[in-house]
């Protein structure tokens, strides 16, 4: 069974860079050709998806981020990373780090339990 | 951001039907991609509950089921439960946004 651990700091000031690591066990991230997400919730509103990062390296990245996130992977630690730049009070919501399919328009089969950022000064 | 489509909220008595529509369009839905459901408790994760159009994971109760045409899809809760009061999305893959996939804009369904 796949699990997904999803750290970092809670808050993070205005125009910081957020960076928060997921930690997967049960599997191994370069394996198996899966696409590892990074998606969040605003609160009180819906899901978006930040990005995908293939179990190659490759990686696609919401256009409405302009170019502010960075995904990556570190697979001597089994960890997926996200930083996004230039943070502003909109940026504030938990973030989720998921595993997909083998293709990026499957489901998502797993999702960590999230972690709640709050942008503030 | 959502190009998907959901009514905010849906209610229904015990035992009853309800669905649960997704609008999408012609770059998404309409294109052919697949459209998968999650159900979120509140303060969790969502939860797979839908996948590829009208396919159950092991484990969900036949009492869900999809469907998909054109630019929409659906999601049908028959015998509705008390469990079954939770936040629904869906999901499927748009070609405008750079390979990234869409949900939707969430629908609450409570029972009365």
């Amino acid at each position: 069974q796949v699990q997904l651990q999803e750290s970092g700091p809670g808050l993070v000031k205005p125009s910081q860079t957020l960076s928060l690591t997921c930690t997967v066990s049960g599997g191994s991230i370069s394996g198996g050709g899966y696409y590892w997400s990074w998606i969040r919730q605003h609160p009180i509103k819906g899901l978006e998806w930040i990005g995908y990062i293939y179990s190659s390296g490759s990686t696609y990245y919401n256009p409405s981020l302009k170019s502010r996130a960075t995904m990556s992977l570190d697979t001597s630690k089994n960890q997926i990373s996200l930083d996004l730049s230039s943070v502003t009070a909109a940026d504030t919501a938990v973030y989720y780090c998921a595993r997909g399919g083998h293709s990026g328009y499957d489901q998502i089969e797993y999702w960590g339990q999230g972690t709640l950022v709050t942008v503030s000064s | 951001q959502s190009v998907l489509t959901q009514p905010p909220s849906v209610s229904g008595a015990p035992g009853q039907r309800v669905t649960i529509s997704c609008t999408g369009s012609s770059s998404n839905i309409g294109a052919n991609y697949d459209v998968h459901w999650y159900k979120q408790l509140p303060g969790t994760a969502p939860n797979l509950l839908i996948y590829g159009n009208n396919n159950r994971p092991s484990g969900v109760p036949d009492r869900f089921s999809g469907s998909k045409s054109g630019t929409s899809a659906s999601l049908a809760i028959t015998g509705l439960q008390p469990e079954d009061e939770a936040d629904y999305y869906c999901q499927s893959y748009d070609i405008s946004l750079s390979g990234v996939g869409v949900f939707g804009t969430g629908t609450k369904v409570t029972v009365l």
